[in-house]
């Protein structure tokens, strides 16, 4: 059965510093992958997705992130945060052609000034 | 992308009502979700619906609980029937866009539900 994980619940990095985020899924097939952040009081804005090709992926707003398939992961980088990150990032796995996401149970990412 | 909105955004409504969500989207869409998100949870699909047939619910998931309507390929309607404190959560439509060429969603504001 698919599933996604994401070890981290609260991460804590100042600003300016270089942050990743854990995600590891368990999938037959390769997935499709995907990374949401949530703004308090906010809906959820895609970050960037992965379906095939280049294993690292550009998105919005800096981020980035390294499909693995030897290790099941995909994991969110961004070299320098920003106050402005400071939300709830979700990690979610897609089933080709069955439209069917299944979330992580998410990161909250709190920014130090 | 698409945009998408949702109203209300938020609302308190008393145990053994009812609510209705709207989701309105500005482009046609093939599918649309709702998804629920309990508080300090992640996201669980309730169900897909697609213009023109029945809504597919998830494991856990019943009609009578959670009636959907898609009338055509820009609208959807979830209602929250009979509703307890246990309903308390953020409601959350999404569309795939198929444009993008991928099995990509994007996903309205939310719904703010708290039952009291």
């Amino acid at each position: 059965a698919q599933s996604v994980t994401q070890p981290d619940i609260h991460i804590t990095v100042s600003e300016g510093a270089s942050l990743e985020l854990r995600c590891n899924y368990s999938y037959g097939a390769t997935p499709y992958l995907f990374w949401y952040v949530q703004s308090p009081g906010q809906g959820l804005q895609l970050l960037l997705k992965y379906f095939s090709g280049d294993t690292l992926v550009q998105g919005i707003k800096g981020f980035e992130a390294e499909f693995k398939r030897s290790q099941s992961s995909f994991n969110l980088r961004k070299p320098s945060v920003h106050w402005s990150d400071a939300a709830e990032y979700f990690c979610a796995v897609g089933a080709g052609g069955t439209y069917k996401y299944i979330f992580g149970t998410g990161t909250r990412l709190k920014v130090l000034a | 992308s698409a945009v998408i909105s949702q109203k209300p955004s938020r609302d308190i409504c008393q145990r053994g009502t009812s609510l209705t969500i709207q989701c309105q989207v500005d482009s046609q869409v093939t599918m649309m979700f709702w998804y629920r998100q309990q508080p300090g949870q992640s996201l669980t699909l309730i169900a897909t619906a697609n213009q023109g047939s029945e809504a597919t619910y998830e494991s856990g998931f019943v009609i009578d609980k959670f009636p959907i309507s898609r009338p055509n390929l820009t609208f959807s309607t979830l209602t929250v029937s009979n509703m307890s404190p246990e309903d308390s959560s953020i409601y959350l439509c999404s569309v795939e866009d198929s444009l993008a060429g991928g099995d990509e969603q994007y996903f309205g504001p939310g719904t703010r539900l708290t039952v009291t």
